[in-house]
Protein backbone atom coordinates (compact mmCIF):
# COMPACT_ATOMS: atom_id res chain seq x y z
CA UNK A 1 0.00 0.00 0.00
CA UNK A 2 1.54 3.60 -1.27
CA UNK A 3 1.45 5.98 1.65
CA UNK A 4 2.57 9.46 2.07
CA UNK A 5 4.14 11.00 4.81
CA UNK A 6 5.20 14.54 5.14
CA UNK A 7 7.42 16.38 7.71
CA UNK A 8 6.69 18.33 10.90
CA UNK A 9 5.02 21.23 11.71
CA UNK A 10 7.20 24.51 10.95
CA UNK A 11 7.20 28.02 12.61
CA UNK A 12 9.15 30.30 10.65
CA UNK A 13 10.04 34.00 10.09
CA UNK A 14 8.57 36.47 7.51
CA UNK A 15 10.68 36.58 4.52
CA UNK A 16 12.47 33.37 5.11
CA UNK A 17 11.88 29.98 3.42
CA UNK A 18 10.75 26.76 4.25
CA UNK A 19 11.45 23.14 2.50
CA UNK A 20 8.67 20.68 3.32
CA UNK A 21 9.02 17.37 2.72
CA UNK A 22 6.53 14.35 1.32
CA UNK A 23 8.06 10.69 1.29
CA UNK A 24 6.88 7.75 -0.87
CA UNK A 25 6.54 4.43 0.88
CA UNK A 26 5.14 1.24 -0.78
CA UNK A 27 6.43 2.00 -4.09
CA UNK A 28 9.43 4.17 -6.10
CA UNK A 29 8.20 7.65 -6.51
CA UNK A 30 9.01 7.55 -10.02
CA UNK A 31 6.03 5.69 -10.69
CA UNK A 32 4.41 8.87 -9.47
CA UNK A 33 3.06 12.33 -10.60
CA UNK A 34 3.25 14.44 -6.93
CA UNK A 35 1.41 17.20 -6.30
CA UNK A 36 0.83 19.81 -3.69
CA UNK A 37 -2.28 21.42 -2.22
CA UNK A 38 -2.27 24.32 0.13
CA UNK A 39 -5.30 24.88 2.98
CA UNK A 40 -5.30 28.52 4.90
CA UNK A 41 -7.40 27.73 7.94
CA UNK A 42 -10.86 27.80 7.62
CA UNK A 43 -10.53 28.01 4.02
CA UNK A 44 -10.88 25.86 0.80
CA UNK A 45 -8.19 24.16 -1.15
CA UNK A 46 -5.57 25.66 -3.44
CA UNK A 47 -3.56 23.50 -6.22
CA UNK A 48 -0.09 24.36 -6.24
CA UNK A 49 2.07 22.31 -8.67
CA UNK A 50 2.61 18.98 -9.40
CA UNK A 51 6.71 17.30 -10.30
CA UNK A 52 7.55 14.02 -12.09
CA UNK A 53 10.04 13.14 -10.17
CA UNK A 54 10.94 10.41 -13.09
CA UNK A 55 12.29 13.89 -15.23
CA UNK A 56 11.92 16.36 -12.54
CA UNK A 57 9.45 18.34 -15.20
CA UNK A 58 7.50 20.69 -13.14
CA UNK A 59 3.86 22.68 -13.65
CA UNK A 60 2.34 25.16 -11.68
CA UNK A 61 -0.61 27.47 -10.50
CA UNK A 62 0.09 30.84 -12.24
CA UNK A 63 -0.20 32.38 -8.47
CA UNK A 64 2.14 30.07 -6.71
CA UNK A 65 4.94 30.18 -9.88
CA UNK A 66 7.64 32.76 -7.97
CA UNK A 67 6.32 31.26 -4.37
CA UNK A 68 6.95 27.77 -4.76
CA UNK A 69 9.81 25.02 -5.92
CA UNK A 70 8.86 21.17 -6.67
CA UNK A 71 11.96 19.01 -6.39
CA UNK A 72 12.39 15.09 -5.96
CA UNK A 73 14.85 12.90 -4.58
CA UNK A 74 14.44 9.44 -6.28
CA UNK A 75 17.01 7.87 -3.68
CA UNK A 76 15.47 8.42 -0.72
CA UNK A 77 11.90 8.12 -2.62
CA UNK A 78 11.26 12.40 -1.31
CA UNK A 79 9.29 15.37 -3.16
CA UNK A 80 9.80 18.84 -2.21
CA UNK A 81 8.09 22.16 -1.58
CA UNK A 82 10.05 24.99 -1.41
CA UNK A 83 8.36 27.59 -0.49
CA UNK A 84 9.86 31.33 -0.49
CA UNK A 85 9.93 35.04 1.05
CA UNK A 86 7.15 33.88 3.52
CA UNK A 87 4.57 36.66 4.30
CA UNK A 88 1.24 35.81 6.24
CA UNK A 89 -0.53 34.65 3.84
CA UNK A 90 1.35 31.41 3.56
CA UNK A 91 0.19 30.06 6.84
CA UNK A 92 -1.79 27.21 6.21
CA UNK A 93 -1.34 23.68 6.23
CA UNK A 94 0.32 21.82 2.77
CA UNK A 95 -0.80 18.53 1.29
CA UNK A 96 1.13 16.35 -0.80
CA UNK A 97 -1.02 13.76 -2.61
CA UNK A 98 -0.15 11.94 -5.99
CA UNK A 99 -1.33 9.63 -8.61
CA UNK A 100 0.13 6.64 -10.50
CA UNK A 101 1.86 7.48 -13.95
CA UNK A 102 -0.29 5.56 -16.06
CA UNK A 103 -3.80 6.40 -14.11
CA UNK A 104 -6.30 6.59 -12.57
CA UNK A 105 -5.44 10.78 -12.55
CA UNK A 106 -7.28 11.48 -9.62
CA UNK A 107 -5.89 12.18 -6.27
CA UNK A 108 -6.09 8.88 -4.41
CA UNK A 109 -2.64 8.94 -2.31
CA UNK A 110 -2.66 11.92 0.67
CA UNK A 111 -0.07 12.99 3.06
CA UNK A 112 -1.05 13.65 6.37
CA UNK A 113 -0.79 17.67 5.90
CA UNK A 114 2.34 19.96 7.43
CA UNK A 115 0.85 23.12 9.19
CA UNK A 116 3.44 26.03 8.37
CA UNK A 117 2.75 28.81 10.38
CA UNK A 118 4.89 32.17 9.36
CA UNK A 119 5.10 34.77 12.44
CA UNK A 120 8.08 36.97 13.81
CA UNK B 1 -7.46 29.45 -16.09
CA UNK B 2 -10.61 27.46 -15.33
CA UNK B 3 -12.65 28.47 -12.20
CA UNK B 4 -14.93 26.26 -10.19
CA UNK B 5 -17.80 27.58 -8.96
CA UNK B 6 -19.27 25.75 -5.91
CA UNK B 7 -22.58 25.69 -4.07
CA UNK B 8 -23.99 26.18 -1.82
CA UNK B 9 -21.04 27.12 0.47
CA UNK B 10 -22.81 25.91 3.34
CA UNK B 11 -25.81 23.29 3.68
CA UNK B 12 -27.55 22.29 6.92
CA UNK B 13 -29.82 19.05 6.87
CA UNK B 14 -31.21 16.16 8.83
CA UNK B 15 -30.34 12.71 8.92
CA UNK B 16 -32.04 11.11 5.76
CA UNK B 17 -32.47 14.01 3.85
CA UNK B 18 -31.27 14.25 0.01
CA UNK B 19 -28.38 16.46 -0.42
CA UNK B 20 -27.10 18.10 -3.72
CA UNK B 21 -23.66 20.18 -4.47
CA UNK B 22 -23.28 21.96 -7.20
CA UNK B 23 -20.13 22.73 -8.95
CA UNK B 24 -19.46 25.31 -12.18
CA UNK B 25 -17.35 25.30 -14.73
CA UNK B 26 -15.68 28.28 -16.37
CA UNK B 27 -15.27 26.51 -19.28
CA UNK B 28 -15.98 23.12 -20.88
CA UNK B 29 -14.09 20.52 -18.86
CA UNK B 30 -15.63 17.47 -20.16
CA UNK B 31 -16.06 14.87 -17.62
CA UNK B 32 -13.25 15.25 -15.82
CA UNK B 33 -14.74 16.12 -12.43
CA UNK B 34 -14.06 14.66 -8.90
CA UNK B 35 -15.72 15.04 -5.92
CA UNK B 36 -13.76 14.96 -2.39
CA UNK B 37 -14.77 14.79 1.12
CA UNK B 38 -12.52 16.44 4.24
CA UNK B 39 -14.03 16.16 7.74
CA UNK B 40 -12.03 18.45 10.49
CA UNK B 41 -8.39 17.75 11.08
CA UNK B 42 -7.68 15.29 7.68
CA UNK B 43 -6.56 15.08 4.31
CA UNK B 44 -9.64 15.03 1.81
CA UNK B 45 -10.98 11.96 0.39
CA UNK B 46 -11.86 10.65 -2.88
CA UNK B 47 -15.41 10.28 -3.13
CA UNK B 48 -16.61 10.24 -6.58
CA UNK B 49 -13.63 10.69 -9.69
CA UNK B 50 -14.81 11.60 -13.43
CA UNK B 51 -17.95 12.64 -12.80
CA UNK B 52 -20.19 9.84 -12.15
CA UNK B 53 -17.44 6.88 -10.80
CA UNK B 54 -17.89 5.87 -7.23
CA UNK B 55 -14.45 5.44 -5.85
CA UNK B 56 -13.95 2.11 -4.13
CA UNK B 57 -15.40 1.76 -0.68
CA UNK B 58 -17.34 4.87 -0.63
CA UNK B 59 -21.31 4.39 -0.25
CA UNK B 60 -23.66 3.85 -2.52
CA UNK B 61 -25.63 7.00 -1.46
CA UNK B 62 -23.03 9.09 -2.80
CA UNK B 63 -23.40 9.69 -6.19
CA UNK B 64 -22.17 12.12 -9.24
CA UNK B 65 -23.81 13.54 -12.58
CA UNK B 66 -23.33 16.25 -14.96
CA UNK B 67 -21.47 17.31 -17.67
CA UNK B 68 -19.33 19.84 -19.67
CA UNK B 69 -19.82 22.73 -17.17
CA UNK B 70 -22.33 21.77 -14.69
CA UNK B 71 -21.54 19.06 -12.02
CA UNK B 72 -23.58 18.04 -9.08
CA UNK B 73 -22.57 15.50 -6.52
CA UNK B 74 -25.76 13.99 -4.25
CA UNK B 75 -25.66 12.29 -1.17
CA UNK B 76 -29.45 9.96 -1.27
CA UNK B 77 -30.05 9.65 2.48
CA UNK B 78 -27.53 11.80 4.81
CA UNK B 79 -26.11 9.66 7.45
CA UNK B 80 -24.50 11.61 10.13
CA UNK B 81 -20.84 10.70 9.57
CA UNK B 82 -21.61 12.75 6.21
CA UNK B 83 -20.98 15.99 8.12
CA UNK B 84 -17.73 17.18 6.46
CA UNK B 85 -16.83 19.87 4.22
CA UNK B 86 -16.97 18.38 0.30
CA UNK B 87 -14.59 19.93 -2.99
CA UNK B 88 -15.24 19.92 -6.41
CA UNK B 89 -12.17 19.32 -8.45
CA UNK B 90 -11.60 20.04 -12.23
CA UNK B 91 -8.58 18.16 -13.97
CA UNK B 92 -9.34 18.84 -17.21
CA UNK B 93 -6.69 21.57 -17.90
CA UNK B 94 -4.61 21.96 -15.05
CA UNK B 95 -6.27 21.09 -11.71
CA UNK B 96 -8.44 23.55 -10.09
CA UNK B 97 -10.58 23.30 -6.71
CA UNK B 98 -13.94 24.53 -5.83
CA UNK B 99 -14.77 27.03 -2.90
CA UNK B 100 -15.76 24.05 -0.95
CA UNK B 101 -19.35 23.38 1.14
CA UNK B 102 -19.64 22.62 4.44
CA UNK B 103 -22.39 20.65 5.16
CA UNK B 104 -23.75 20.15 9.14
CA UNK B 105 -26.99 18.45 10.31
CA UNK B 106 -29.79 20.36 11.47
Amino acid sequence: EVQLQQSGAELVRPGTSVKLSCKVSGDTITAYYMHFVKQRPGQGLEWIGRIDPEDDSTKYAEKFKNKATLTADTSSNTAYLKLSSLTSEDTATYFCTGYYYSGPYYFDYWGQGVMVTVSS
Amino acid sequence: DIQMTQSPSFLSASVGDRVTINCKASQNINKYLDWYQQKLGEAPKLLIYNTNSLHTGIPSRFSGSGSGTDFTLTISSLQPEDVATYFCLQHNSGWTFGGGTKLELK
